[in-house]
């Protein structure tokens, strides 16, 4: 199974409202990093946090990280409707190349 | 800078058919990486290359699939002969690779969606 696994796999919230996001992994890691999908498009890096860190923020986007729990979550806060997109996290593992896996992602829809 | 280009867009072929993608990475980035993404799902590393050199291609199908990366620079993947399930998008990336940062941010193509008919 994958490393990264995110939770919800789909959310729906109305403008204005907070989205969060949760992922998983299962080995140890350098960094955990979050993406954004927008339909059709490649993928844009949003924010990375690394192993030694607990809490990253970059605008409205705040990332933690657990690594006793092995989990991370990314908070989007007052959403907006340009917000809707599939979210991923996205680990680098402890490998001689810094090897990434991709969760299956999460699917957010804001709501005009 | 300039980012991460792909081509084709799109392409439509029939099963059994080849195909190619090329990609050019970002001037100067040393990591060049192919992931498979079906609808619905993650991106799924197929190669990754550090120069020219393979580093990982532990998920390529190497019975149909194959890529290069002549001089270090551009890169393309093949895939022949296509079969259904090869139905994806073809997303290319590239990473600078701080090591001392212990940072390796990618960055992402458009992608080329490829449908086997």
């Amino acid at each position: 199974s994958q490393q990264g696994e995110e939770d919800p796999q789909a959310l729906s919230i109305q403008e204005g409202e907070n989205a969060t996001m949760n992922c998983s992994y299962k080995t140890s890691i350098n960094n955990l990093q979050w993406y954004r999908q927008n339909s059709g498009r490649g993928l844009v890096h949003l924010i990375l946090i690394r192993s030694n860190e607990r809490e990253k923020h970059s605008g409205r986007l705040r990332v933690t990280l657990d690594t006793s729990k092995k989990s991370s979550s990314l908070l989007i806060t007052a959403s907006r409707a340009a917000d809707t997109a599939s979210y991923f996290c996205a680990t680098t593992m402890k490998t001689s190349y810094d090897k990434v896996i991709f969760g299956p992602g999460t699917s957010l829809s804001v709501i005009p | 800078e300039a980012g991460v280009a792909q081509s084709p867009r799109y392409k439509i072929i029939e099963k059994r058919q080849s195909v190619a993608f090329w990609c050019n990475p970002i001037s100067g980035h040393a990591t060049l990486y192919w992931y498979q993404q079906i609808l619905g799902q993650g991106p799924k590393l197929l190669i990754q290359f550090q120069n020219n050199g393979v580093v990982d291609d532990s998920q390529l199908p190497k019975d149909r699939f194959s890529a290069e990366r002549l001089k270090g620079v551009d890169s393309t993947l093949k895939i022949q002969p296509a079969k259904l399930e090869d139905s994806a998008v073809y997303l290319c990336a590239s990473s600078r690779r701080i090591r001392t940062a212990g940072v390796d941010t990618q960055y992402f193509g458009p992608g080329t969606r490829l449908t086997v008919l």
